[in-house]
């Protein structure tokens, strides 16, 4: 199986940066997602990451270490609405997708 | 329909029943899937399918079956339902098996 850790919580100010954290022991890696989900909606895609680096999204970034197995996404000017949980996935060396048990971002006014 | 919707919304029912969770995509996806979530736990794959005609095993199948007749409908059955089978059941679909799932709203059922 496969082993995804992620903090459970987080809070932050509005306009403020905040940084979620990632570590997996996966069986093969064949990329590394990340996905919002807020509160009783279905998850939707933010990133993707199959190569060593920063990927930039607008006021989301998402970076892969592949040799420590470490990865994070970095949420910028938070706003209200980013308020939700956020889940690293990892798809491993038959293509299945992994999630964590998600990260609960709160932000503060 | 646009994009990929399932059925019911919610459910209740009772230990022992048979249930179908419907499944359905529009956006010709080869690929699709079956989770739960339950809290702390994240979500976990059931069954899954690459292509029509093929369906796979994920983490946790024991208890559920699937079919994939045709490339839109993949649906979820219980044949006999339990309490631990009490979660959000969420489907999923892609591309191929390599690209980024989209998923549909969720179906919350409670066993009892």
């Amino acid at each position: 199986g496969q082993n995804i850790d992620q903090p459970t919580e987080m809070t932050a100010t509005e306009g403020a940066i905040v940084q979620i954290n990632c570590t997996y022991q996966t069986s093969g890696f064949n990329g590394l997602f990340w996905y919002q989900q807020h509160a009783g909606e279905a998850p939707t895609f933010l990133s993707y990451n199959v190569l060593d680096g920063l990927e930039e999204k607008g006021r989301f970034s998402s970076f892969l270490s592949r040799s420590k197995g470490y990865s994070y996404l970095l949420l910028k000017e938070l706003q209200m609405k980013d308020s939700a949980s956020y889940l690293c996935a990892v798809r491993d060396g038959d293509y299945k997708l992994s999630f964590g048990a998600g990260t609960t971002v709160t932000v503060r006014a | 329909i646009a994009g990929i919707t399932q059925a019911p919304t919610s459910q209740i029912l009772a230990a022992g029943r048979r249930m179908t969770l419907r499944c359905t995509q529009d956006m010709r996806h080869n690929a699709m899937y079956w989770y739960r979530q339950d809290l702390g736990l994240g979500l976990r794959l059931i069954h899954y399918s690459n292509t029509a005609g093929t369906t796979g095993k994920g983490e946790v199948p024991d208890g559920y079956s699937v079919s994939r007749a045709n490339t839109d409908d993949f649906p979820l059955t219980l044949a006999s339902a339990v309490p631990s089978q009490t979660s959000v059941y969420f489907c999923a679909s892609s591309v191929s098996g390599t690209d980024e799932q989209f998923f549909g709203p969720g179906t919350r059922l409670t066993v009892l």
